[in-house]
């Protein structure tokens, strides 16, 4: 079936390095790929977005980079500081909102 | 602040109780979505309202009742609950129909014993 899935749950980085968490899909239609971000006891927060006519978005300190050959989403983070540390979610739609996936999440942990 | 607002943001209840969930967008979106945070599960779409019309269903179980009056507030009836529905519950709303990004309420943490 349709699934987004992370191919790491944790990741710690140290303070200043680049983070990298990476996404996979399975749903070649999907034609709209959002990355979230979920502090401790809040709802999830929207990062960046990437549109399948693009393989690469840039926003402030994070890059999302899409390969459609291989159905793969990553969110680099430059520079990470300890508030990027979070859970990061990708997420999946094609024609509408109203069928976008989750994947299951990476926590990031920063080490000082 | 998400310009999306949840209350309560926690609540434990009985599984005779009734409560609900209420959630109020101040961003002019007119969809609205409930979402289930489980521990160690991907966000579960539980219902969507698209111009204050239900659209989707995922086969959430009776006892969850969605209700949306208008574009900016939706609420969750909750009733006769069981301990393994205790999770995040989590409000979006988006605008309908293109592709953007959703905004997402703080959750209310409901706990049911």
């Amino acid at each position: 079936g349709e699934s987004v899935g992370l191919h790491l749950p944790t990741l710690s980085v140290q303070e200043g390095d680049n983070s990298i968490i990476n996404c996979a899909y399975s749903n070649s239609a999907s034609d709209y790929f959002i990355w979230y971000k979920q502090e401790s006891g809040k709802g999830p927060q929207f990062i960046i977005d990437i549109r399948s006519n693009m393989d690469k978005r840039q926003g402030q300190r994070v890059t999302v980079l899409l390969n459609k050959t291989v159905k793969h989403l990553s969110l680099q983070i430059a520079a990470t500081q300890p508030g990027d540390s979070a859970v990061y979610f990708c997420a999946e739609t094609g024609s509408s909102y109203d069928k976008v996936i989750f994947g299951p999440g990476t926590s990031l942990s920063v080490i000082p | 602040e998400t310009g999306v607002t949840q209350t309560p943001r926690h609540l434990v209840m009985g599984m005779t109780n009734k409560k609900s969930l209420k959630c109020e967008q101040h961003l002019g979106h007119n969809a609205m979505y409930w979402y289930k945070q489980s521990a160690k599960k991907p966000l579960e779409l539980m219902f969507v309202y698209s111009l204050e019309e239900r659209v989707e269903n995922n086969s959430v179980p009776s006892r969850f009742s969605p209700e949306c009056p208008n574009s900016s507030h939706l609420f969750l009836h909750l009733h006769t609950l069981q301990p393994e529905d205790s999770a995040l519950y989590l409000c979006a709303s988006s605008l309908s129909g293109e592709n953007t990004e959703a905004f997402f309420g703080q959750g209310t943490r409901l706990t049911v014993v």
